[in-house]
């Protein structure tokens, strides 16, 4: 079974660098598929960050675009999202996903000081 | 990019009806790559429908998704306690990868 796990800093100061983590099991990231970040702020609907395919292409929102990240560490089975200059804007919870059917449980960002 | 318009915004029903939820894009849906999630509250999203109409691993039979092109549409044949949730449907086809604002099923 394919789980996903987010994990990062819960509270990030406003104009520095959110940087998540999420960690792979019961699947190597390396065979394949679109591995992606989407994220909710509190009491609003899903919004699509961006994916990396296996091969290390990258496709981002682009509302986003210029702030976002993704890149893949297939030694950890893990890939991670680096979005610079945050604003409280970006306050959400946080979802890795593989494809469209396998979602982690999601993460908390609070970008307060 | 692929705007998703969902309708209604809340369907009210009742535990035994039927819900009908509309997922209408902006342009043609790639290779009918849609799909239906269910969430609700404190949990993550969890795919109820991919490619238009294939039901997930593990999900009642209750649940079907039909459509192709711009038009898509999420029944629910007869609604349990358990399905009173948010639905979304998101366009994977085309990037960037988009939702829609979501439906709110709520019991009447």
């Amino acid at each position: 079974q394919v789980q996903l796990q987010e994990s990062g800093p819960g509270l990030v100061k406003p104009s520095e660098t959110l940087s998540l983590t999420c960690s792979v099991s019961g699947y190597s990231i390396s065979s394949g598929y679109y591995w992606g970040w989407i994220r909710q702020p509190p009491g609003k609907g899903l919004e699509w960050i961006g994916n990396i395919f296996h091969s290390g292409s990258t496709y981002y929102n682009p509302s986003l675009k210029s702030r976002v990240s993704i890149s893949v560490d297939t030694s950890k089975n893990q890939f991670s999202l680096r979005l610079s200059s945050v604003t409280a804007a970006d306050t959400a919870v946080y979802y890795c996903a593989r494809g469209v059917v396998f979602w982690g449980q999601g993460t908390l960002v609070t970008v307060s000081s | 990019e692929i705007v998703l318009t969902q309708s209604p915004g809340t369907l009210s029903l009742s535990p035994g009806e039927r819900a009908t939820l509309s997922c209408r894009a902006s342009q043609s849906v790639s290779s009918s790559s849609l799909a239906w999630y269910q969430q609700k509250p404190g949990q993550a999203p969890r795919v109820l429908i991919y490619g238009a109409s294939s039901r997930a691993t593990g999900i009642p039979d209750r649940f079907s998704g039909s459509g192709s092109g711009t038009d898509f549409t999420l029944t629910i044949s007869r609604l349990e306690p358990e399905d009173f949730a948010v639905y979304y449907c998101q366009q994977y086809g085309t990037s960037p990868w988009t939702f829609g604002q979501g439906t709110k099923v709520e019991i009447k």
